[in-house]
């Protein structure tokens, strides 16, 4: 079985603290990603990554960096949280390569809520 | 530009009657579509997903969806619904080539009634 893991369940932060949160997948996947999930926007894409050291920005990237120095983790940082920033977050893994056609099924973690005051 | 419409938030229905969770997407090319499950506290886990092979696709737990050309649907269906079906249901779609990254649709909620 594949697995994902996140550093923490549940996280809380002030204003402008820097925040990292970390992934963990253990099924040596090319990609990884990081959404957030807000009630009524389904889940959006932050950042994601298909190669160590390569990142791409998803749809909200603004406020948020990554890095992935080993193929197993991925880290989201929050550089200056802000109450806006106050989320769920999910990290995901897939295994399709770049340019390769065929469903890519992405494996989830159990989440870290944020709670930024 | 893809997108994912999920056609109600919240869908409530009675132990063992019919589920049917809507979603409609938009693609210049059919796409690759999935269902996800979130049960309560927990990340998402795959229900099925359509890759071409057949238009009709059965999943975990006794759901199914069928692919709709015409209609650009995937709706999500099961004949009688538990108790532990309750939770947040996510449709999603990706390209055939390329990065891979799902574009979600907005959730549905289904509460299952005793």
């Amino acid at each position: 079985d594949v697995k994902v893991t996140q550093s923490s369940r549940y996280l809380v932060k002030r204003t402008g603290e820097k925040v990292f949160l970390e992934c963990v997948q253990d099924m040596d996947h090319e990609n990884m990603f990081w959404y957030r999930q807000d009630p009524g926007l389904g889940l959006r894409l932050i950042y994601f990554s298909y190669d160590v050291k390569m990142k791409e920005k998803g749809d909200i990237p603004e406020g948020y960096s990554v890095s992935r120095e080993k193929k197993e983790r991925f880290s989201l940082i929050l550089e200056s949280a802000s109450t806006n920033q106050t989320s769920m977050y999910l990290c995901a893994s897939s295994s399709r390569r770049w340019g390769q056609e065929g469903p890519d099924t992405q494996y989830f973690g159990p989440g870290t809520r944020l709670t930024v005051l | 530009a893809q997108s994912v419409t999920q056609l109600g938030s919240h869908v409530s229905v009675s132990e063992g009657a019919l589920v049917l969770l809507r979603c409609n997407y938009s693609s210049s090319v059919p796409p690759y579509l999935f269902w996800y499950v979130q049960y309560p506290n927990q990340g998402l886990q795959l229900l099925l997903k359509y890759t071409s092979a057949a238009t009709l696709v059965k999943g975990i737990n006794g759901f199914e969806a069928e692919f709709k050309k015409s209609e650009t649907s995937f709706h999500l269906t099961k004949p009688s619904a538990h108790m532990s079906d309750a939770a947040e249901y996510f449709c999603a779609v990706s390209d055939r080539v390329g990065t891979g990254k799902l574009i979600f649709g907005q959730g549905t909620t289904l509460q299952v009634k005793p």
